[in-house]
């Protein structure tokens, strides 16, 4: 457990607004991660981040911006939200182990959003 | 590219029965990993088990073991003796070499119903 908070945890806004989402680690990851869930897609990853300032897109990255300026917070930014970013917001965390295949991501607990 | 399949949508299992859950990979990388996360109506994601591909045993975490056939591209999650708190999603990721990271591809994850 990396001690990964969100918020805000619920979030209704309007077509066009910009949005951001916080994520806070305890633990001192490396590696920071932003997904979405969505019903029949699994988990799909929008943005990620390997350290303080150093982040790169993920397979859903249009339509968002990441901030990373301290270790602890990895901030997600919709610039401009729309209908179709309703979904669920998981961030996780990765200690970031050399060879680390098999270093475990802890997510956090989730930031239900709704554009109207 | 990295994909993940888990064919059942939804499974039933009655109490205290064992039940398996599918999932295939599909990868070209030699060194990977394969998890399993289980994410319960709350909605937070829980880590369950981890297998390495050059792991030669079977990983187990208690009532949680995954049955992993490297031929088959197969890492199946077998859970015994079922509880009524184990009805949740289950979600199989894969982790691989990223930019940067170790990255997942998740699966699209079994519903799985404990019946009393």
């Amino acid at each position: 457990d990396a001690g990964i908070t969100q918020s805000p945890r619920h979030k209704v806004t309007e077509t066009g607004t910009p949005v951001t989402l916080r994520c806070h680690q305890t633990e001192n990851h490396r590696y920071m991660y932003w997904y979405r869930q969505d019903p029949g897609h699994g988990l799909r990853l929008i943005h990620y981040s390997y350290g303080v300032k150093d982040t790169d897109k993920g397979e859903v990255s249009d339509g968002y911006s990441v901030s990373r300026s301290k270790t602890e917070d990895f901030l997600l930014t919709l610039e401009s939200a729309t209908s179709s970013q309703t979904s669920v917001y998981f961030c996780a965390a990765q200690r970031g182990l050399a060879g680390g295949l098999g270093d475990t991501q802890y997510f956090g607990p989730g930031t239900r959003l709704t554009v109207l | 590219a990295q994909k993940i399949t888990q064919t059942q949508p939804g499974m039933f299992v009655q109490e205290k029965e064992a039940v398996t859950l599918d999932c295939t990979y599909d990868t070209s990388d030699q060194s990977y990993g394969l998890f399993w996360y289980k994410q319960p109506s709350s909605g937070e994601m829980i880590f369950l088990i981890y297998q390495g591909s050059y792991d030669e045993q079977n990983a187990t975490e208690g009532r949680y073991s995954l049955n992993f056939q490297k031929a088959r591209k197969s890492a199946n999650l077998v859970i015994s003796a079922s509880q009524l708190g184990d009805s949740a999603m289950y979600f199989c990721a894969m982790s691989f070499v990223g930019a940067g990271s170790y990255q997942l591809t998740f699966g699209k994850g079994t519903k799985l119903s404990v019946i009393p």
